[in-house]
């Protein structure tokens, strides 16, 4: 079965202080990618990140760090610093490369970060 | 580069009426993807569209329907309304909409069912 598993509903902090959002997946597939989105106030989908199955290199972007580990089956995202237009919720995804798969992306719940000032 | 657009932003129907929503993909896209966004059931999918053909359809009554014309613009449509339908709908468009290509959201349509 594919499932994405976002445990963590709510997260709040103060800003400058830093955060991880987990993301558990379930796939049979070998083959597969991992996403990261964020989705401010406005609605609109932000992509942050891809991912594929083979490559478990961790890999960091300014203040933002993925860490994927294939052995535990998650793909945890790591804000360093944290500000306050980090607030928005976070969305982690998976998309099965095998035939019929086409343009489909499986959810998580969501978690919603939310830094103080 | 112009992003993906979604009209109307929002949108208030009564319960069985019908409801079509239209997304333009980022030009040289021809995959389209819909998905509905609502705070019990998250984001789940709806179906993909690509060359005019619907590939991908995520597990929705057939009230739900889809169509891609030439020009990769697609349509939903929502007969029958229930209250149930109120979310945002969100339209995602890709390359091709093989797992590699990323998928470019547009801002969605927010539809109130009252």
């Amino acid at each position: 079965a594919q499932k994405v598993t976002q445990a963590q509903t709510e997260i709040s902090v103060v800003e400058k202080e830093d955060v991880t959002l987990d993301c558990v997946y379930e796939t049979r597939d070998t083959t597969y990618y991992l996403f990261w989105y964020k989705q401010p106030p406005s609605g609109e989908l932000v992509f942050l990140i891809r991912r594929n199955s083979f490559d478990e290199q961790n890999e960091i972007s300014g203040r933002y760090s993925w860490n994927f580990q294939k052995s535990t089956s998650s793909f945890n995202f790591t804000i360093t610093a944290s500000q306050v237009v980090d607030s928005a919720v976070y969305f982690c995804a998976l998309s099965e490369a095998r035939s019929g798969n086409t343009g489909k992306l499986i959810f998580g719940q969501g978690t919603t970060l939310q830094v103080k000032p | 580069k112009a992003g993906v657009t979604q009209t109307p932003r929002y949108l208030i129907k009564t319960r069985g009426q019908q409801v079509t929503l239209s997304c333009s993909p980022i030009s040289g896209h021809r995959s389209v993807s819909w998905y509905q966004q609502t705070p019990g059931q998250g984001l789940q999918f709806l179906f993909e569209y690509f060359s005019e053909t619907q590939r991908n359809k995520g597990n929705f009554p057939g009230r739900f329907s889809g169509r891609q014309f030439s020009n990769s613009r697609s349509e939903m449509n929502v007969s029958t309304l229930e209250l149930g339908d109120s979310a945002l709908y969100l339209c995602a468009s890709s390359l091709d909409g093989g797992a590699l290509n990323e998928q470019f959201f547009g801002p969605g349509t927010r539809l109130t069912v009252l």
